[in-house]
C-alpha cells in the first residue's frame, strides 16, 4: 500500500525568504505525485503534480517540485515566499492508472506560517 | 476550468437525522468521484470511490449503510449521512475526475455539525 510522510508538521518563514516543504512516499510503482495546499476552510487547490517526464515540475503560484527516485521525494520548493502563502500543504501519491481509478493518499500536512 | 462545487457549505442537524451532500463538476464530465473526510487538523481520509452509474467503492472500515453515497450522472455525486450522530461531524470533501489516473479536482468543503 502506497503511504506519504511530510516529517514537517509547521514550518515558519519570513516573507521573501525561499521554503522547502519536504516530502517522502513509499509506493511500489512509478508514483503518481501532488502537491495541493489548503486555506482555512477551504477545499484543495492543486499546486502541482508529476506523473513522467522531466521531473522538476513547475505549478502555479511560482511553487515548483523535483521528483526524486533514489531518495523517494517530491519536495516543494519556492524561491520567494508570499504572505499570502500561508496555509496547509498536502503532498499526495496516486495509485496510478487502475480500474479502480486514481485513488490518493495524502499526507498529514505542513502548515505554513509567513512572517512580515 | 475544472471548477467542483458542494452544496451545503455547511450544516447543523440534530442527531438522529440524515443529511444529504451533493457535489457537482461544473464544467467537466466526472466520471470518478471521491468523498473524503477531515477532522480538525488532520489530513484527509478517503472514504468512498464512485463511478458513475455503479455502486460506490468504500474504504475499509466506513459503513456503507451510514454513508450512502450517489453517482447518478456524469456531474452529480450525493453523500447522505444517515441517522447522524455527534461522532459524525466532520469536514466533507469531495473530489472528482473524468477518468482513471487523471487530476482530481476538489470542492470546496462541506462542514457538518450534528447536534
Amino acid at each position: 500500500a502506497q503511504s506519504v510522510t511530510q516529517p514537517d508538521i509547521h514550518i515558519t518563514v519570513s516573507e521573501g525568504a525561499s521554503l522547502e516543504l519536504r516530502c517522502n512516499y513509499s509506493y511500489g510503482a512509478t508514483p503518481y505525485l501532488f502537491w495541493y495546499v489548503q486555506s482555512p476552510g477551504q477545499g484543495l487547490q492543486l499546486l502541482l503534480k508529476y506523473f513522467s517526464g522531466d521531473t522538476l515540475v513547475q505549478g502555479i503560484k511560482g511553487f515548483e517540485a523535483e521528483f526524486k527516485r533514489s531518495q523517494s521525494s517530491f519536495n516543494l520548493r519556492k524561491p520567494s515566499v508570499h504572505w499570502s502563502d500561508a496555509a496547509e500543504y498536502f503532498c499526495a501519491v496516486g495509485a496510478g492508472l487502475t480500474g479502480g481509478g486514481n485513488k490518493l493518499t495524502f499526507g498529514t500536512g505542513t502548515q505554513l506560517k509567513v512572517e512580515l | 476550468g475544472a471548477v467542483v462545487s458542494q452544496h451545503p457549505s455547511w450544516v447543523i442537524c440534530k442527531s438522529g437525522t440524515s443529511v444529504k451532500i451533493e457535489c457537482r463538476s461544473l464544467d467537466f464530465q466526472a466520471t470518478t468521484m471521491f468523498w473524503y473526510r477531515q477532522f480538525p487538523k488532520q489530513s484527509l481520509m478517503l472514504m468512498a470511490t464512485s463511478n458513475e452509474g455503479s455502486k460506490a467503492t468504500y474504504e475499509q472500515g466506513v459503513e456503507k449503510d451510514k454513508f450512502l453515497i450517489n453517482h447518478a450522472s456524469l456531474t452529480l455525486s450525493t453523500l447522505t449521512v444517515t441517522s447522524a450522530h455527534p461522532e459524525d461531524s466532520s469536514f466533507y470533501i469531495c473530489s472528482a475526475s473524468s477518468g482513471p489516473g487523471n487530476t482530481q479536482y476538489f470542492g470546496p468543503g462541506t462542514r457538518l455539525t450534528v447536534l
